[in-house]
């Protein structure tokens, strides 16, 4: 079957840096997603990947690794706004995407 | 209009009743989709549309019926809505459907089923 895990619920202090980890299993690949959703919003995208190795944008970074079927989203000098859900979603053979349940990251001052 | 755009925000509705919520974007998006989000559970597609004129069934197709008349609109049909239709609504839109084309998504309609 089909599945995306990432723990359902993180807490990391302001100006500090958490890792929101992903893993899948997929009928075939092709990417991996991360989206941003704030309480009540729609989600907004994050990052793409589609090759093994690190994505840097701004404060965001974005880790895949294809063999091992994981991916992280790695988030620096963490503030207040950062509070919010972080959803993993795998591209299958067919393009459709495989969402996880999402990460709720509470930011502590 | 800017993006996408979902109505009503919010519905309570009856059980039995036949509900559209309405989903349109200015973006000339070719792929729409149309996903619910529970609780705990991550966004599941419903239906999906790779084209104006074309549809298909994603996940949780039962009880849900979409049509793509033109490249703007993608209406989602609760024909005979039951409790367990009870969700947050959202509609996407990407340029493609393959590919590593970012989903935009509208602001959601929350469906309350009595």
């Amino acid at each position: 079957g089909q599945n995306i895990d990432q723990p359902t619920e993180m807490t990391a202090t302001e100006g500090a840096i958490v890792q929101i980890n992903c893993t899948y299993q997929t009928s075939g690949f092709n990417g991996l997603f991360w989206y941003q959703q704030h309480a009540g919003e729609a989600p907004t995208f994050l990052s793409y990947n589609v090759l093994d190795g690190l994505e840097e944008k701004g404060r965001f970074s974005s880790f895949l690794s294809r063999s091992k079927g994981y991916s992280y989203l790695l988030l620096k000098e963490l503030q207040m706004k950062d509070s919010a859900s972080y959803l993993c979603a795998a591209t299958d053979s067919n393009y459709q995407l495989i969402w996880g349940a999402g990460t709720k990251l509470i930011i502590k001052p | 209009i800017a993006g996408i755009t979902q109505a009503p925000t919010s519905q309570i509705l009856a059980a039995g009743r036949r509900m559209t919520l309405r989903c349109t974007q200015d973006m000339r998006h070719n792929a729409m989709y149309w996903y619910r989000q529970d609780l705990g559970l991550g966004l599941r597609l419903i239906h999906y549309s790779n084209t104006a004129g074309t549809t298909g069934k994603g996940e949780v197709p039962d009880g849900y019926s979409v049509s793509r008349a033109n490249t703007d609109d993608f209406p989602l049909t609760l024909a005979s809505a039951v409790p367990s239709q009870t969700s947050v609504y959202f509609c996407a839109s990407s340029d493609r459907l393959a590919g590593g084309d970012e989903q935009f998504f509208g602001p959601g309609t929350r469906l309350t089923v009595l």
